[in-house]
This record gives structure tokens, C-alpha cells and sequence, in this order.
């Protein structure tokens, strides 16, 4: 089985810290992502990554940042943490470059930012 | 129009009977689809993908592509209580890099009565 863990299930910040979020996949797989959830907005990417050191933004990338040093390790930065960034965060990958592959989610991460 | 449109609920169903859950997309989106479940709390998990026209089937569950009505549904048959959840649609964005992205609809909240 796909298997994506993530860091932490809760976190709490705050304001103007420096957050790291960490994410690993165990399937060598290329694409890794990372999502926020929040209620009435549904899932919005923020980052996404197809390979080791790659990164493209997603829809909403303003106040992240990522890295990706390692194939099955993609880490989401929020380097001055506001309140506004309150979410539950949600990563996950795929195994394929083309074709829209599915996608296969870690638990989640809900992070308050007081 | 946004990318993935889907009635937000509740839909609420007997147990026994068929749910149908409904999606539209914008031209922006294509090639392949998905539907995933949530639970409260928890993270998406994928219950089925259609990439052609026509019918896919598994188990009580059938996925419906329409590419030229821009249209996905999906059927749960004998709905049980354990189907209550939020059921997320997804496709694929445009080619190239683009198609490593899902872009989500903001979910349907399904409740099945006993």
C-alpha cells in the first residue's frame, strides 16, 4: 500500500514563526504536492513538485515556500507564520509524470497560527 | 466559471437507496477524473478515476464521464450509513505540466439515513 505520513496530526504556532511541515512517501514516487483545506474553499494547491529539487506553484503559493532534497521527502515552509494561514494542510503524491495519475494523500496536518 | 463545480449539499439519501453525486468542469480541465471520499477529519481517499466516455463500475459504485456535456457523476448504489461523507470530485488540468495538477470541486456532504 501507497503509504504518506506527514509530520505532525496538530500544530500551533505563532505569529511570524518559522513552520516546516514535513512530508514523506514511501513509493518512489515522482510528483509530491501540497494542499490547504479550509471549510467553503475546499482543497487548494499550493505547491507541487515532479521531481528532486523541481518545484512549480500552484494556485495559491504566496507566503510558502517548499523544498524537495530527497525523492520521497517534500517540505512546506511558512516563513512568517500568520494567522490568516490557520488550515488544515494536506500532502500527497503520484507515480507518474503524464496523464493525470492518482493522487494519494497523507493524513493531514491542522495547524493553528495564534 | 470555476474549473470543477459541484452542489455542496447536504444531500441526504435512505438508507438502501441510490445516492447520485454530480460535477461539472470548465475547459480548462480534461483528460481524467476522480472521485474521492472524505470523512470528517480525516484526509481524501480515492474511490474511483475515469479518463473515456461511458460507465466504469466497481462494486456499488459507477463512475459516469460525458466529455461533451463536460459532466461526471458518480452512483452509489444500496447507500449505507458508511457512505456518509463529503465525496470530492477532481480532474486533471490542461497537458504537459499542467496535467500533474488535480483541481478539486469543493465536495458534496452525503447523508444516509437509517
Amino acid at each position: 500500500d501507497v503509504k504518506v505520513t506527514q509530520s505532525s496530526r496538530y500544530l500551533v504556532k505563532r505569529t511570524g514563526e518559522k513552520v516546516f511541515l514535513e512530508c514523506v512517501q514511501d513509493m518512489d514516487h515522482e510528483n509530491m504536492f501540497w494542499y490547504r483545506q479550509d471549510p467553503g474553499l475546499g482543497l487548494r494547491l499550493i505547491y507541487f513538485s515532479y521531481d528532486v529539487k523541481m518545484k512549480e506553484k500552484g494556485d495559491i503559493p504566496e507566503g510558502y515556500s517548499v523544498s524537495r532534497e530527497k525523492k520521497e521527502r517534500f517540505s512546506l515552509i511558512l516563513e512568517s507564520a500568520s494567522t490568516n494561514q490557520t488550515s488544515m494542510y494536506l500532502c500527497a503524491s503520484s507515480p507518474n509524470l503524464a496523464g493525470g495519475d492518482t493522487q494519494y494523500f497523507g493524513p493531514g496536518t491542522r495547524l493553528t497560527v495564534l | 466559471q470555476k474549473e470543477v463545480e459541484q452542489n455542496s449539499g447536504p444531500l441526504s439519501v435512505p438508507e438502501g437507496a441510490i445516492a447520485s453525486l454530480n460535477c461539472t468542469y470548465s475547459d480548462r480541465v480534461s483528460q481524467s477524473f476522480f472521485w474521492y471520499r472524505q470523512y470528517s477529519g480525516k484526509s481524501p481517499e480515492l474511490i474511483m478515476s475515469i479518463y473515456s466516455n461511458g460507465d466504469k463500475e466497481d462494486g456499488r459504485f459507477t463512475a459516469q464521464l460525458n466529455k461533451a456535456s463536460q459532466y461526471v457523476s458518480l452512483l452509489i448504489r444500496d447507500s449505507q450509513p458508511s457512505d456518509s461523507a463529503t465525496y470530492l470530485c477532481a480532474g486533471t488540468r490542461g497537458s504537459g505540466a499542467g496535467s500533474y495538477q488535480l483541481t478539486f470541486g469543493k465536495g458534496t456532504k452525503l447523508s444516509v439515513i437509517p
